[in-house]
């Protein structure tokens, strides 16, 4: 297992705007899940993409992955503040580790 | 479904005394997890079961923490003695064999040690 690294730590941005997160891994990997976490609450699961993948959509969201980079990104597209929260990166097998993710703030 | 039911969802005990916290995982989920989250560490995987056997705990800070999982409903993570450094969030989630399965994490335990 290995840990998924969030870039940037923290995100502020306007409601409405898009937020782009990224996360980096070291080892090759067979899927690459998103969660979000907000204040006071357990993690919830956004989206998974597999190694195969290149680009996965879910509502707002946009996922890309590329295997050569070791490196994804999230997209959450006209955020709102109910956006507000913390997102993580996970990869791979059962024993998920997580980053320390980016905290990302929507502004009303 | 009532999803991953943790209890209690605040604890304040004093050093020294044991803790107990309590997991049910969602029916029909055969893996479960227990993390500790702090601002320092982020979020620390400390132990997983599959099928009630814990397979990894490499994750145990030290011999004080323990966890059992007598049955597929029900789990427990003790500390014994705590320590003031034990105070976090302590999360418990499952899911289901399956690459890729996520995760269903509960609500927490935030466990302040005075």
């Amino acid at each position: 297992s290995q840990q998924g690294e969030e870039d940037p730590q923290a995100l502020s941005i306007q409601e409405g705007e898009n937020a782009t997160m990224n996360c980096s891994y070291k080892t090759s990997i067979n899927n690459l899940q998103w969660y979000r976490q907000n204040s006071g609450r357990g993690l919830v699961h956004l989206i998974l993409i597999r190694s195969n993948e290149r680009e996965k959509h879910s509502g707002r969201l946009r996922v890309t992955l590329d295997t050569s980079k070791k490196s994804s990104s999230l997209l959450i597209t006209a955020s709102r503040a109910a956006d507000t929260a913390s997102y993580f990166c996970a990869t791979d097998d059962y024993k998920l580790i997580f980053g320390s993710g980016t905290r990302l703030l929507v502004r009303p | 479904d009532a999803g991953v039911i943790q209890s209690p969802r605040h604890e304040v005990t004093e050093m020294g005394q044991e803790v107990t916290l309590r997991c049910k995982p969602i029916s029909g989920h055969d893996y479960l997890f227990w993390y500790r989250q702090t601002m320092m560490r982020g979020l620390e995987l400390l132990i997983y079961f599959n099928n009630n056997v814990p397979i990894d705990d490499s994750g145990m800070p030290e011999d004080r923490f323990s966890a059992k999982m007598p049955n597929a409903s029900f789990s427990t993570l003790k500390i014994q003695p705590s320590e003031p450094r034990d105070s976090a969030v302590y999360f418990c989630a499952s899911t289901w064999t399956g690459v890729g399965s996520p995760l269903h994490f509960g609500n927490g335990t935030r466990l302040t040690v005075t």
